[in-house]
């Protein structure tokens, strides 16, 4: 069965900073991949998608993951988080036997004004 | 984006009684819609799948007869939590997507609270 694993449950930063979240998967075929976020009191958004092509995909608000098959990762990246990315980020996995939607634990971020 | 539309938002029920929410998709067919249940400061564990016609593939552990799932239309899937009880008090939330290789679109999620 599939599963998604992320690594960081609470990341704090400050203004500024750079972030990277990481997301494994575990599944062997095709896979589709995608970055949900989710604002206090908000519902699900999605940040990124990967289906093919370049693996190295750019979302909203400055977002960009990358996809490396060989390490069965697509990390989340940013290169200077701003105190309204604080939120809680999913990974999730779309794969296998009905395409199910398999989400990770979640990580919170918080960045410090 | 596509829009999906989960109604109530909150509910409060009466432990014993059965709660119906609603999940649609307002400008697209959804093939597939998922139903989620969120706890508090943990993520969405997926509770079921269903197709448009067909019975929903639950996942392990949740309970059929309690969590009765309909997605009769190409735009409408419903979870009724029957007998509930306070511990099935959670954040319940849809998603709606139109292929296997597209992405899925998620309600605003409801909030059930069983006294």
């Amino acid at each position: 069965a599939q599963s998604v694993s992320q690594h960081n449950h609470h990341v704090i930063l400050s203004e500024a900073a750079s972030l990277e979240l990481g997301c494994n998967y575990s599944y062997g075929g095709t896979v589709n991949l995608f970055w949900y976020v989710q604002y206090p009191g908000q519902h699900l958004q999605l940040l990124l998608k990967y289906f093919s092509g370049d693996p190295l995909v750019k979302g909203i608000k400055g977002f960009e993951a990358e996809f490396i098959k060989s390490k069965f990762s697509f990390n989340l990246r940013k290169p200077s988080v701003q105190w309204s990315d604080t939120a809680e980020y999913f990974c999730a996995v779309n794969a296998g036997g009905g395409f199910k939607t398999i989400f990770g634990a979640g990580t919170r971020l918080f960045v410090k004004a | 984006g596509a829009v999906v539309s989960q109604h109530p938002s909150r509910v409060i029920c009466k432990s014993g009684t059965s709660v119906k929410i609603e999940c649609r998709s307002l400008d697209f067919q959804a093939t597939t819609m998922f139903w989620y249940r969120q706890f508090p400061k943990q993520s969405l564990m997926l509770m079921a799948t269903s197709n448009e016609g067909s019975k929903a593939t639950y996942e392990q552990g949740v309970e059929k007869d309690k969590f009765l799932i309909n997605h009769a239309s190409l735009t409408l899937s419903t979870l009724t939590v029957t007998s509930a009880h306070p511990e099935d008090s959670s954040f319940y939330i849809c998603s709606a997507r139109q292929t296997e290789n597209t992405e899925a679109f998620f309600g605003q999620g409801t909030r059930l609270t069983v006294v």
